[in-house]
């Protein structure tokens, strides 16, 4: 069975740091592009970062780019997300997703972590 | 990118079927076949239901259909069932990004 747990979700000052952590089990983890989706409250999906199973294709969305870093250690199964500079609009539940192998769809869902960017 | 465009709410009764339409561009829903569908309960994690446009993932109620012409996709629920009450979202691959989603629906069983 196809288990995505995150962890690292806080309360964290505008400007601060963070880092989320994302430990997959029941598929082989260095077969799969992974994702980072996030929901801000009373908001919709956005689609944050993407990484391939080897590490070296990464794409984030204009909205992160220059302050999140995606990660992925495969010998651990395990994704991370490195988040900078946040602000108060980065407050979300941050979802870690498994894509499909067979084409662009996102799978398996984890539960998610809730991140609070507030003074 | 701008958010793929959705009805906020859509209702039924139970045993009705309701449509969710999904409007993009061509840059988008139109130029990829490459559409999917997520359920969201409340509380719960999402859950996809429909990838490529039209498929069904293995497990999936075939209460679920989909359909796309030009730059509008659609979701089609039959036989509707409280458990069917949830936030729907598209979603296409674009241009820009590999992934637009939709502004979401919420689904209302009366």
């Amino acid at each position: 069975e196809v288990q995505l747990v995150e962890s690292g979700g806080d309360l964290v000052h505008p400007g601060g740091s963070l880092r989320l952590s994302c430990a997959a089990s029941g598929f082989t983890f260095s077969s799969y592009v992974m994702i980072w989706v996030r929901q801000a409250p009373g908001k919709g999906l956005e689609w944050v970062s993407k990484m391939n199973g080897s590490g070296n294709r990464i794409y984030y969305a204009d909205s992160v780019k220059g302050r999140f870093t995606i990660s992925r250690d495969n010998s651990k199964s395990t994704l991370s997300l490195q988040m900078n500079s946040l602000r108060v609009d980065d407050t979300a539940i941050y979802y870690c997703v498994k894509e499909v192998s067979y084409g662009l769809a996102l799978e398996y869902w984890g539960q998610g972590t809730l991140v609070t960017v507030s003074s | 990118q701008s958010a793929l465009t959705q009805p906020a709410s859509v209702s039924g009764s139970p045993g009705q079927s309701i449509t969710i339409s999904c409007t993009g561009t061509g840059s988008d829903v139109g130029g990829y076949n490459f559409v999917s569908w997520y359920q969201h309960p409340p509380g719960k994690a999402p859950k996809l239901i429909i990838y490529d446009d039209t498929k069904r993932p293995s497990g999936v109620s075939n209460r679920f259909s989909a359909s796309k012409s030009g730059n509008t996709a659609s979701l089609t629920i039959s036989g509707l069932q409280t458990e069917d009450e949830a936030d729907y979202y598209c979603c296409s691959f674009a241009e820009s990004s590999p992934y637009v989603f939709g502004s979401g629906t919420k689904v209302t069983v009366l």
